[in-house]
Order: C-alpha cells, then sequence, then structure tokens
C-alpha cells in the first residue's frame, strides 16, 4: 500500500534554516503536502506542491520535489522558537500521513 | 479559508459506553470526509472515508462495526465510538476537502477521546 517516510526529529539553533525530508511510495499523488501541528492541536496546512514541479518558494517555506527518487524536503529558513512543533507530509489520494518530523528549536 | 467544526474538542466516558463526534464543514459541501486517529507521538492513521449519502469505506483493521460512520449531509459527518474500551483512547481528527480536484483537505481541531 501507500506509505510515507520521515525522520522523527529535528534540532536546531534559532535563526538556522532547517531541512525536514519525506520520501512516499504512491507516484499518482497529484499533489504533496507538509502540515504543522502544534501540541494538542488539530493540523494546519503549510503548504503544498503539484507534482510537476520541482520546487515551490512561500516566503520562508522552500518545498523541493525529486520525482525520481521520491523524496520531498521542506527547508524553513531562519528558524525561529515558533517553528517548534510536528511536521507532517503527506500525499496519495487518501492523504496518508508520514510519521511527523518532531522540530525543536533551541535559542 | 475554509473552516472544518470537530464537536466535542474533549471528551471522558465510561468503558462501555458509546460517544460520538461530529464533524461539519461550516462554509462549504463536503460530499466526502476522512477520519482520522492519532495516538500520541505518532502519525495520523487513516481509519475511514466517509461519503455522502453511502456507506463509509473503512481502512484494513478498522472495526466497521466498533467504528459507525455517518454522513447524512453534505456538511455533518459522524463518528460513533461503540462500546468504547481504555485502548480507543485517542486523538480523533476529522478532514474535509472540496469536491473532485480540491487541492487542500481542511481538518477538524481534533478530539480527545479518554475512556475510563
Amino acid at each position: 500500500g501507500e506509505d510515507v517516510e520521515q525522520s522523527l526529529f529535528l534540532s536546531v539553533r534559532e535563526g538556522d534554516s532547517s531541512v525536514i525530508n519525506c520520501t512516499y511510495t504512491d507516484s499518482s499523488s497529484t499533489y504533496l503536502y507538509w502540515y504543522k501541528q502544534e501540541p494538542g492541536a488539530g493540523l494546519q496546512l503549510l503548504t503544498y506542491i503539484f507534482s510537476n514541479m520541482d520546487m515551490k518558494q512561500d516566503q520562508r517555506l522552500t518545498v523541493l520535489l525529486n520525482k525520481k527518487d521520491k523524496h520531498l524536503s521542506l527547508r524553513i529558513a531562519d528558524t525561529q522558537t515558533g517553528d517548534s512543533a510536528i511536521y507532517f507530509c503527506a500525499g496519495g489520494g487518501k492523504l496518508i500521513f508520514g510519521q511527523g518530523t518532531e522540530l525543536s528549536v533551541k535559542p | 479559508g475554509a473552516v472544518v467544526s470537530q464537536h466535542p474538542s474533549r471528551v471522558i466516558c465510561k468503558s462501555g459506553t458509546s460517544v460520538k463526534i461530529e464533524c461539519r464543514s461550516l462554509d462549504f459541501q463536503a460530499t466526502t470526509m476522512f477520519w482520522y486517529r492519532q495516538f500520541p507521538k505518532q502519525s495520523l492513521m487513516l481509519m475511514a472515508t466517509s461519503n455522502e449519502g453511502s456507506k463509509a469505506t473503512y481502512e484494513q483493521g478498522v472495526e466497521k462495526d466498533k467504528f459507525l460512520i455517518n454522513h447524512a449531509s453534505l456538511t455533518l459527518s459522524t463518528l460513533t465510538v461503540t462500546s468504547a474500551h481504555p485502548e480507543d483512547s485517542s486523538f480523533y481528527i476529522c478532514s474535509a476537502r472540496f469536491p473532485q480536484g480540491a487541492v487542500e483537505a481542511f481538518f477538524g481541531q481534533g478530539t480527545r477521546l479518554t475512556v475510563v
């Protein structure tokens, strides 16, 4: 079946860039998504990329898509303490989620 | 943006009772809604796809008699956890999309169910 994999933890210092990686198996996904979840809360859509694009930039966020390797990444520039959360990549018709990457930003 | 409202946000119930969770799309019609379950520190696991006016499609391993889903209108889907047990304690999240071809899925705030 469809599968989405992510690294579980990432720790960075405030002001640095963060890069969160994701691999997926369902190559039929039209869109691939990045969601943010803060403790005890629902999911917030951060950004998405259409499957025929290689890159999408949205303010501090840059999404890179390598379709050949089925690899998706999210780069957060100038990471702030408020960016600390769990980040999920998701894709596929049924919107299958990765395990989530817990981003910890240290002052 | 579009809003999906989920109610209640928290519920505590006794073992053996049933609990109903509502998911409403407030400003759009959703022919399809999705129900997810999330354990602490884990990902969202898709439980079922709720289709307006027809039976829900359950993912493998999800007991359809345990988790009853009803999608009675284009703006409301309900998930009923029947005869709840402590192992059913979890965070349940619903999601709705605009009809065919929509990009974005909108998520409810989630329901924290605790069975004691």
